[in-house]
Formats: C-alpha cells, sequence, structure tokens
C-alpha cells in the first residue's frame, strides 16, 4: 500500500522567513495530494492541493510543488507570519477516496 | 472549501456512559465519511470508513462494538462511543468526502474533546 514520509517533524522559522516541508510516497499511482494545517484544538483545513497532471500550484503565500518522477511533493510558505505556526499534513491519494497521510510537521514561527 | 460541521466540540462524560458524536457535511453529498483518533503531538489514526447506508469499515484493532458508527444519510455520519472508560478519552474527528462538485477532495470537521471521568 501508500506510504507517506514527512519531513521534518518540527521547524522553527523566524518571522519573515520562509518554510518548507517535503512529503515523499511510494506509490507512482497517487494522484492528488493535499495539504493540512491543524491549529490547536481545531480538525485539519485543506489549505492547499495539487493533481498529479500539475509541477507547481501557487496560493498567495503558500505554493505546492510535485516531482512525480522522484516521488516528492512539498509544502514552501513564504512571508511566515505567528499566525502560520501549527501543525501540517501532507496527504497523498492512490484512488477513490483512499487518502494516506503524512505523520505531520509542527511548525513555529517565532516572532 | 466545502463545509463539515462536527458537534459537540467538547463533552465530559462520566466512565460507564456512551456519547454520540455528529458529523454533517452541509453544502455537499459525502459519499464517505471517516473518523478518526487522535492523541496529542500525534498524527490522525483513522479508526473506520463509513458509506452511507452500508456498514462501516474498522481499521485493525478498532472495537467495532465500542465505536459504533452509523452514516444514515449522505450528510450525516455519527459516531457512538458506548461504556465509555477514562482510556476512550482523546480527540475525535471527521472527515467527509465527496465526488462533483467538492472535486473528490477530502474535507475535516472541527473535532471533539472526549473526556471521561
Amino acid at each position: 500500500g501508500e506510504n507517506v514520509e514527512q519531513h521534518p517533524s518540527t521547524l522553527s522559522v523566524q518571522e519573515g522567513d520562509s518554510a518548507v516541508i517535503k512529503c515523499t510516497y511510494s506509490d507512482s499511482a497517487s494522484n492528488y495530494f493535499p495539504w493540512y494545517k491543524q491549529e490547536l484544538g481545531k480538525g485539519p483545513q485543506l489549505i492547499i492541493d495539487i493533481r498529479s497532471n500539475v509541477g507547481e500550484k501557487k496560493d498567495q503565500r503558500i505554493a505546492v510543488t510535485l516531482n512525480k518522477t522522484a516521488k516528492h511533493f512539498s509544502l514552501h510558505i513564504t512571508e511566515t507570519q505567528p499566525e502560520d505556526s501549527a501543525v501540517y499534513f501532507c496527504a497523498a491519494r492512490l484512488g477513490g477516496q483512499n487518502f494516506v497521510f503524512g505523520p505531520g510537521t509542527r511548525l513555529s514561527v517565532l516572532p | 472549501g466545502a463545509v463539515v460541521s462536527q458537534h459537540p466540540s467538547r463533552v465530559i462524560c462520566k466512565s460507564g456512559t456512551s456519547v454520540k458524536i455528529e458529523c454533517r457535511s452541509l453544502d455537499f453529498q459525502a459519499t464517505t465519511m471517516f473518523w478518526y483518533r487522535q492523541f496529542p503531538k500525534q498524527s490522525l489514526m483513522l479508526m473506520a470508513t463509513s458509506n452511507e447506508g452500508s456498514k462501516a469499515t474498522y481499521e485493525q484493532g478498532v472495537e467495532k462494538d465500542k465505536f459504533l458508527i452509523n452514516h444514515a444519510s449522505l450528510t450525516l455520519s455519527t459516531l457512538t462511543v458506548t461504556s465509555a472508560h477514562p482510556e476512550d478519552s482523546s480527540f475525535y474527528i471527521c472527515s467527509a468526502y465527496g465526488a462533483g462538485a467538492t472535486n473528490e477532495k477530502l474535507f475535516f470537521g472541527s473535532g471533539t474533546q472526549l473526556s471521561v471521568l
């Protein structure tokens, strides 16, 4: 089955700097890759996603890149702000409703 | 994005009682809903998958008689923790998946913090 690894597990950056979180997946048939942000005591919120026929997608300060050959995708956050502090989960969809999640990255943005 | 409503957000109950958690997709039809359990500072642990009108599929190690799941309509799934004990205390989260208008994306509820005394 699909396996998703995520690095780093924790990340601290200074406010205004960029943050990058990387995920790798094992099954080349996976075709959709969402990213979720989970704040303390809340459910994960979909923040950006990318399909396998696209290499990059951007939405304001966040972007996702996909390298199908290497089977990895990354979340990029620029000009980080304290409110970006949260746990971020990547996921890969193998097909239908079969989603596999990464273990999460705890991002801390230091003022 | 699509909205998934989960209630209650927090519940405290006595040991031995049952607790029901509701998960509703407000603006789309969810063909499949998922239930997760999350311990502090850990990832999402999938408990079960429920499809409308059929029995839920439970992950290995999850007691189906303890965690009753009902998916009676395309917009509502419920999780009932029966005879709750302190070890059932956790953060429970639902998610909903719908084809069509939601472009086959997965949306999460806001979670329920269960505390069993």
